[in-house]
């Protein structure tokens, strides 16, 4: 069974700060992975993916993430926040190797505030 | 940009009562899906949906749910007989099921069941 674990319920970052949001994994075979924000009374957007290949992927609003196959992450980054980064943000992962199985396991949700 | 559309945004419905969730997919893509969020929880998965039939369900997904994709363009969820515990944020989302394999997710229902 695949699983995501985000292990801050919220992430505190003053503008122009550096931010991370932690995401891990847990899939039997090799992971897709993903990023979604979601803003208030809004949909999940999709921010950035993690496929194959180069293990820094960019992605929206100046956001990137890393994947590290030994620690089993993806954490999501930006360079300097911005007081609208403030938003929910969801790591998802799908199984690589299980392709009859398209069904995205979100993790629990970390609130980023940003603060002016 | 092309975007997954959900209606009604709020459905507030009794007990017992059959309700339907309407969705208008990405016109172009092959792949659909329902997922829904109880207030304060995670996302989790309900359905998919591909070639007219159910690919995968969750273990929420038991018999008061079915989906439907009437036409060429919508994709509906129908709940036969709410319960109070299907009160929720039900997002319905969709891809293209071939190069790209992100899923786009729509503004989503929020279901009341009262």
């Amino acid at each position: 069974a695949q699983s995501v674990a985000q292990p801050e319920d919220q992430v505190n970052v003053a503008e122009g700060n550096p931010l991370t949001v932690k995401c891990t994994y847990s899939v039997s075979g090799n992971p897709y992975l993903f990023w979604y924000v979601q803003y208030p009374n809004r949909g999940l957007q999709f921010l950035l993916k993690y496929i194959t290949g180069d293990n820094l992927v960019k992605g929206s609003y100046g956001f990137e993430a890393e994947f590290n196959k030994s620690q089993t992450s993806f954490h999501l980054k930006k360079p300097s926040a911005l007081v609208s980064d403030s938003a929910l943000y969801f790591c998802a992962v799908r199984d690589v190797r299980d392709t009859g199985r398209r069904a995205l396991t979100f993790g629990s949700g970390t609130r980023l505030q940003v603060q002016p | 940009e092309p975007e997954v559309t959900q209606t009604p945004s709020h459905q507030v419905t009794q007990m017992g009562q059959e309700v339907i969730l309407r969705c208008v997919p990405i016109s172009n893509h092959l792949y659909f899906y329902w997922y829904r969020q109880i207030l304060g929880q995670k996302v989790e998965f309900l359905v998919s949906f591909y070639n007219n039939e159910i690919s995968e369900k969750s273990e929420i997904f038991d018999d008061q749910f079915s989906v439907e994709r009437p036409d060429g363009s919508n994709f509906t969820l129908k709940i036969r007989s709410t319960k109070l515990e299907d009160s929720a944020m039900y997002f319905c989302a969709s891809s293209d099921g071939l190069s790209s394999y992100e899923q786009y997710f729509g503004p989503g229902t929020r279901l009341t069941v009262t």
